[in-house]
């Protein structure tokens, strides 16, 4: 089974400073890849995905990750962070469900960031 | 475009009592998932449709846990009888393929089992 890991349970970064959150994966075969955010109180909101092409991935809200394969890594980064950009951000793989070609999200447990004023 | 609908938003109940949610997904999507996301961990898959018919069940706990689209769109899971671990964010997603590539998530149904 595929699987993510997500090594830091909260981040905070200041305001206008870079931001990344970290993720490392395991799979067999070709990695998709995914970035959600979840809001106090609301849904998982999509921001980015990997399937094939560049390493580095363009997403919502200014966000971008870097996909290595040595380093079986998916890191989220923003070059300025935002106090908006406060929440919970989680990394998934796309893995193979128990049905006829169907396929589900692993999520990682989650990463909580907070952009300090 | 409208989004994902869930209802209700919150639920408070006693064990043993039992509980429906509602999901209406993205017009147009065929493939449905139902997520449990309990404090502190990501979701966790526990159905996937695809049109009215199931394609994987295999996190369900069936003792308790039921869930159907009868008609291929909205859907309803219900927990009877409900135990206090139980208590968690209930997710509703969609997709327009089975391949699940980007799922479109609602706001959850927030139960908490007293």
């Amino acid at each position: 089974a595929q699987s993510v890991a997500q090594p830091e349970d909260q981040v905070n970064v200041a305001e206008g400073n870079p931001l990344t959150v970290k993720c490392t994966y395991s799979v067999s075969g070709n990695p998709y890849l995914f970035w959600y955010v979840q809001y106090p109180n609301r849904g998982l909101q999509f921001l980015l995905k990997y399937i094939t092409g560049d390493n580095l991935v363009k997403g919502s809200y200014g966000f971008e990750a870097e996909f290595n394969k040595s380093q079986t890594s998916f890191h989220l980064k923003k070059p300025s962070a935002l106090v908006s950009d406060s929440a919970l951000y989680f990394c998934a793989v796309r893995d193979m469900g128990s049905g006829a070609g169907s396929y589900q999200l692993t999520f990682g447990k989650g990463t909580k960031l907070s952009v300090i004023p | 475009e409208a989004g994902v609908a869930q209802s209700p938003r919150y639920k408070i109940i006693e064990k043993r009592q039992s509980v429906a949610f509602w999901c209406n997904p993205i017009s147009g999507h065929a493939t449905l998932y139902w997520y449990q996301q309990i404090l502190g961990q990501g979701p966790k898959l526990l159905i996937q449709f695809q049109n009215n018919g199931v394609v994987d069940d295999s996190q369900l706990p069936k003792d308790r846990f039921s869930a159907e689209r009868l008609k291929g769109v909205d859907s309803t899971l219900k927990i009877q009888p409900a135990k206090l671990e139980d208590s968690a964010v209930y997710l509703c997603a969609s997709s327009p393929r089975l391949s699940g590539e980007t799922q479109y998530f609602g706001p959850g149904t927030r139960l908490l089992v007293l």
